[in-house]
C-alpha cells in the first residue's frame, strides 16, 4: 500500500535551517509528484510547492521561492524540503503530499506530518 | 496574488444537507481549475473527498458531491452526520503548476 513517512519533529532557532523528509513506498516512486503542504498551528492549509521525482523539476509558491527547496535520492525513495532562513511564523506541521505527473492533479496520500517549531 | 475563498464557518443539523463553496477573489472558478477537496479532522492529516471538480475519491461516501454553482465551486453534504463535523478545504489550480488552497471551513452538526 501506498505509504508517505515523514521524518520526526524538529525545533529551531529563528535563523536556522530544517530539512524535512518523505519516505515513500508501495509505488513507484518516480511516476508521482511529491507536494509540501503547511499548516500553522490553528490555521488553514498552505502549498508550498513540488518536485518531480523523476526530473528533479520544482515548482514553488511565490511566498517560498528563495527560501525552499526540495531535492530527491530515488536510491532510498525519499524526497527532502529545506526551508531556510526559519522564522517564528514558519512554526507549523508540514505535510508531504503525492499527486499524478500532470500539473493539475488533486493529492491522493499524504504523509503523516511533521512538526517544526521555530523559539528562541 | 490569488486568494481562494471559504466560507470561515457553516452549520447544518444532523440529516441536513450543506453546500460548501469556493470562490476566487477576482474572476470566476471553473472545470479549468480542477477543484478538489479535503477533509481534515484536528491532528490528522488531510482526507481527499473530490477531485477534478465532482469525482469522489476511493471510499468516499455517495453523499458527498462536487459541482460548479454559479462563479464558485461547490462540495455538498447531503444527510450530514456528526462525524462530518470537520475542517474542509478546497483546492484550485491556477496554472503553470501552481495550487493555491482555500481558507477552509469549520462544520459544525447541530
Amino acid at each position: 500500500q501506498v505509504q508517505l513517512v515523514q521524518s520526526g519533529a524538529e525545533v529551531k532557532e529563528p535563523g536556522a535551517s530544517v530539512m524535512v523528509s518523505c519516505e515513500a513506498s508501495g509505488y513507484t516512486f518516480t511516476a508521482y509528484y511529491l507536494h509540501w503542504v503547511r499548516q500553522a498551528p490553528g490555521q488553514g492549509l498552505e502549498w508550498m510547492g513540488w518536485i518531480n521525482p523523476n526530473s528533479g523539476a520544482l515548482k514553488f509558491a511565490q511566498k517560498f521561492r528563495g527560501r525552499v527547496t526540495m531535492t530527491r535520492d530515488t536510491s532510498i525513495t525519499t524526497v527532502y524540503m529545506e526551508l531556510t532562513r526559519l522564522r517564528s511564523d514558519d512554526t507549523a506541521v508540514y505535510y508531504c503530499a503525492r499527486s499524478s505527473i500532470s500539473a493539475e492533479a488533486e493529492f491522493d496520500y499524504w504523509g503523516q506530518g511533521t512538526l517544526v517549531t521555530v523559539s528562541s | 496574488q490569488t486568494v481562494v475563498t471559504q466560507e470561515p464557518s457553516f452549520s447544518v443539523s444532523p440529516g441536513g444537507t450543506v453546500t460548501l463553496t469556493c470562490g476566487l477573489s477576482s474572476g470566476s472558478v471553473s472545470t479549468s481549475h480542477y477543484p478538489s477537496w479535503y477533509q481534515q479532522t484536528p491532528g490528522q492529516a488531510p482526507r481527499t473527498l473530490i477531485y477534478k471538480t465532482n469525482t469522489r475519491s476511493s471510499g468516499v461516501p455517495d453523499r458527498f458531491s462536487g459541482s460548479i454553482l454559479g462563479n464558485k465551486a461547490a462540495l455538498t453534504i447531503t444527510g450530514a452526520q456528526a462525524d462530518d463535523e470537520c475542517d474542509y478545504y478546497c483546492v484550485l489550480y491556477i496554472g503553470s503548476g501552481i495550487r493555491v488552497f482555500g481558507g477552509g471551513t469549520k462544520l459544525t452538526v447541530l
